[in-house]
């Protein structure tokens, strides 16, 4: 079955412990993207990968860091999280196609206390 | 600046009544792809159609229909005859040549009542 698959679905961490989330892909696409979901804004990205070993930010990079050393998985990293980064994150992938379909992970609910 | 727009917060009604959601877009791009995810109570986001900017054709599936009119900039989704499992938030997005990511509206939380 074709997938995005996200771990954990559900964090609560403490202010300045490092933790990752990890990202995984099944369907070989090239694209790669995180966003965070917030009441009022939608979903925005926060960084992308085009392919192994190439990522860029995003709209709101700030706090954050990925990287892409294999195809399919693409881990966020949170160096030091802070309460504004409480949010729900989703990972997302796609082919390298313009108006593909984004495919998404079930979602990680973070809260940084 | 917000590249979409879904004006509507929220919207509740009452099982069967038909509901319509609005959305609107930016884009200096004449080639231009417009979504429709729904994200219902379990969080899951999912996707319902894609349309390119030379496809003006309305398109209807099941009881979902949406209205393309490039002279309003607008993607208008309605759910006719709707039903408690259409409870859900809606987003609308947009991506734009060149750029392969998804730019949300804020979306749209629809409530239906039995």
């Amino acid at each position: 079955e074709a997938q995005v698959t996200q771990n954990p679905r559900y964090l609560i961490t403490v202010t300045g412990k490092k933790l990752t989330v990890t990202c995984s892909q099944n369907m070989n696409h090239e694209y790669m993207s995180w966003y965070r979901q917030d009441p009022g804004l939608g979903l925005r990205q926060i960084y992308y990968s085009m392919n192994v070993e190439v990522t860029d930010k995003g709209d709101v990079p700030e706090g954050y860091k990925v990287s892409r050393k294999e195809k399919r998985n693409f881990p966020l990293i949170l160096e030091s999280p802070s309460p504004n980064q409480t949010s729900l994150y989703f990972c997302a992938s796609s082919l390298m196609k313009e108006g593909a379909e984004a495919f998404f992970g079930q979602g990680t609910r973070l809260t940084v206390v | 600046a917000q590249k979409v727009t879904q004006a509507q917060t929220e919207i509740s009604v009452v099982e069967k009544e038909d509901v319509t959601l609005d959305c609107v877009y930016e884009t200096r791009d004449t080639t231009y792809y417009l979504f429709w995810y729904k994200q219902p109570p379990s969080g899951e986001l999912v996707f319902l159609i894609r349309r390119n900017s030379f496809d003006e054709q309305n398109e209807i599936s099941g009881r979902y229909s949406w209205n393309f009119q490039k002279s309003t900039s607008s993607f208008n989704f309605t759910i006719t005859a709707s039903q408690v499992v259409d409870s859900a938030v809606y987003f609308c997005a947009l991506s734009e040549v060149g750029d392969y990511k998804l730019s949300f509206g804020a979306g749209t939380t629809v409530t239906v009542r039995a």
